[in-house]
């Protein structure tokens, strides 16, 4: 069945320093890809996503680009602030209208 | 447009008791799914309906059952508690639950089993 890795956490880093996440799949078909964040006490937000190969989602200064030959989808970000400490899941869709999900990465920005 | 709520936020219950949980999804989406997060599982999911009719549902045993009225809100039913039922319910709808439509989730249910 469909399944997402996500690298484990905590990452722990200061204020400006660069974030990557890495995400692999595995996938029957042709998924979209999603990248979410939990806030705590909160449910999730989309954060970025992307639905066919090498598609760039893009928002907030997070990048991720759907690698179809890697079965990758990591997450990146050139300078991290405090408020994007955060937990953040990688998850695939495929055609079955469900979202299988990564174990979640909790990130932590220092000042 | 409002987003995604479920009520209640917090509820606390003992086992062998049963338990209703509302989704109200964004207007016009008519999807809903449902997902258990618990620290040691991670998220799972729980079912889907679209116009009423589950699509998909997720390895949970029969104690757990949702249904879907006609103005797509949803609810999920877990009867006879067991402890390891707690745990925080997500619902989060789309509108016509296509592998590409993003799903938008509500603030979730903090249920805690006692």
């Amino acid at each position: 069945g469909d399944s997402v890795t996500q690298m484990e956490g905590p990452v722990t880093l200061s204020e400006e320093a660069f974030l990557t996440i890495n995400c692999t799949y595995t996938a029957t078909g042709y998924p979209s890809l999603f990248w979410y964040v939990q806030y705590p006490g909160e449910g999730l937000q989309l954060l970025l996503k992307a639905t066919k190969a090498d598609d760039k989602g893009s928002n907030k200064g997070f990048e991720a680009t759907y690698r179809k030959e890697t079965t990758s989808f990591h997450l990146e970000k050139g300078s991290v602030q405090v408020s994007d400490s955060a937990v953040y899941f990688c998850a695939l869709s495929d055609s079955d209208y469900k979202l299988s999900f990564g174990a979640g990465t909790t990130v932590t920005v220092r000042a | 447009k409002a987003g995604v709520t479920q009520t209640p936020r917090y509820l606390i219950k003992t086992r062998g008791q049963q338990v209703t949980l509302s989704c109200s999804p964004i207007s016009g989406h008519r999807s809903v799914s449902w997902y258990q997060q618990t620290p040691g599982q991670g998220l799972q999911f729980l079912f889907e309906y679209f116009s009423e009719t589950q699509r998909n549902k997720g390895n949970f045993p029969g104690r757990f059952s949702g249904r879907q009225f006609s103005n797509s809100r949803s609810e999920m039913n877990v009867s006879t508690l067991e402890l390891g039922d707690s745990a925080l319910y997500l619902c989060a709808s789309s509108l016509a639950g296509q592998y590409e439509e993003t799903q938008y989730f509500g603030p979730g249910t903090r249920l805690l089993v006692l």
